[in-house]
């Protein structure tokens, strides 16, 4: 079965630096998605993207953010300046359309800004 | 935008009894409603899922329901076994649209032995 990859499954890094988190997402896809999930709460939404171009963002994806697909395989989350609330578990997610089952979540990216 | 709201954030059942967690949404234009079961640090997977065209779908132990006029739909787990304990979250979402979903805040279910 198709799986989306995430690189790499944990990333420690001192507050004020910048990460970048990869994802793979499934070949065929075309719609892509990062979701945070901070420790014991719930998945929340970041950002979409289709097209090259970023479809929707929530309130909490600010300029700090940004991302990218550099190549036709890699989908990648900038963090610019993190801090200690970007601690969290980061999923990269991707989709075909129609949506007919669901997002494939990657593994995950556990962020800790220290 | 929309406002998913997941009810218990906690459930403790005994094995073999079943458990029913319930979610609401806000936007009438979603359409799509997915179920996540979350073991402790892994990844969401998609268990079951529901469109707004059906009213309820099953999948051996596991069926959904949807109340289109209410706006709120179930996860039913029944006979449920210690194997079922996990955090399962709804989730909501506008297909033909971006599919950006929303999730709900999550249920944490215990299946006493």
């Amino acid at each position: 079965e198709p799986e989306v990859t995430q690189t790499p499954s944990h990333q420690v890094t001192q507050m004020g630096q910048e990460v970048i988190l990869r994802c793979v997402p499934i070949s065929n896809h075309l719609y892509f998605y990062w979701y945070r999930q901070i420790l014991g709460q719930k998945v929340e939404f970041l950002v979409s993207f289709y097209n090259n171009e970023i479809s929707e963002k929530s309130e909490i994806f600010d300029d700090q953010f940004s991302v990218e697909r550099p190549d036709g395989s890699n989908f990648t989350l900038k963090i610019r300046s993190t801090k200690l609330e970007d601690s969290a578990m980061y999923f990269c997610a991707s989709s075909a359309r129609p949506l007919n089952y669901g997002y494939t979540f990657g593994s995950g990216t556990r962020l800790t800004v220290v | 935008g929309e406002n998913v709201e997941q009810h218990p954030s906690t459930l403790s059942v005994q094995e073999g009894d079943s458990a029913v967690i319930k979610c609401t949404y806000s936007d009438s234009a979603s359409n799509y409603f997915p179920w996540y079961k979350q073991e402790l640090g892994k990844r969401p997977q998609l268990i079951i899922d529901i469109r707004s065209n059906v009213g309820e779908k099953k999948d051996q132990r596991i069926a959904v329901t949807l109340n289109k006029t209410a706006k709120h739909f179930s996860l039913h787990i029944t006979e449920t076994q210690p194997e079922d304990s996990a955090v399962y979250f709804c989730a909501a979402s506008i297909q033909n649209n971006n599919n950006d979903m929303r999730f709900g805040a999550g249920t944490r279910l215990t299946v006493k032995p």
